[in-house]
């Protein structure tokens, strides 16, 4: 069972569209973080949230953490192929360890 | 700042050999440390982590082992491999504080034959 789930797995879409990535889960987590992975490579963060409704922006990115601290959604504004690749969200379970999502597959064609 | 370096950066081994997959970290003290399995471009899964030296918390029963020998160094190893050992390991830490976020090394590439 995945404890967080996220949707869609992959999306490919062209550059400039509007794009929402969507992690759920049954579970309440202390907080989450959203990482972006280059093949080849390990994640490398993006955002940390940690109060409920909590909206973070970085450019062209928003975060979102749920009202319940349960779910979040990351939104990508006029997406770029710079955007391709695998967004991770992980959420704090305990002190010390996070749960990671499967990952969304990410590809901006120019 | 803070760094995190891992090796080697790929290695294929023949089912049975050992293993030793090394991560260190540079610029911090008393660091988290974790190692994760990826699936080909699917989420992590964690292996094992240590708040200290000589700690470590298995999460998964497997084939393999960790050792943290020194405050900023986190060993993976196994005895004998076997071909389910494929995969992408990451080694990650954070500071020990409660609730500070994970930085990853850029990952090996473990082939078993």
């Amino acid at each position: 069972t995945q404890l967080l789930e996220q949707s869609p797995q992959f999306l490919s879409i062209q550059e400039g569209e509007n794009l929402t990535v969507y992690c759920n889960s049954s579970s309440v987590f202390s907080s989450l973080q959203w990482y972006r992975q280059e093949p080849g490579e390990g994640p490398v963060l993006l955002v940390t949230v940690v109060t409920g409704g909590e909206v973070k922006k970085l450019k062209r990115l928003t975060f979102q953490f749920g009202d319940a601290r349960k779910d979040s959604s990351l939104h990508i504004t006029a997406a770029q192929p710079g955007d391709t690749g695998l967004y991770l969200c992980a959420g704090r379970r305990g002190a010390q360890k996070l749960v990671f999502g499967q990952g969304t597959r990410l590809t901006i064609n120019p | 700042s803070q760094t995190i370096h891992q090796w080697p950066a790929t290695l294929v081994q023949p089912v049975g050999s050992p293993l030793s997959l090394e991560c260190t970290v540079e610029g911090t003290s008393n660091p988290n440390l974790y190692w994760y399995r990826q699936a080909a471009g699917r989420g992590l899964q964690l292996l094992f982590y240590s708040v200290g030296i000589g700690q470590i918390s298995s999460e998964v029963p497997q084939n393999l082992s960790a050792s943290r020998p020194q405050d900023r160094q986190f060993i993976l190893s196994s005895k004998k491999l076997l071909l389910s050992d494929s995969g992408f390991y990451l080694c990650a830490w954070s500071p020990g504080s409660y609730n500070q976020p994970q930085h990853f090394g850029d990952g090996t590439r473990l082939s078993i034959l």
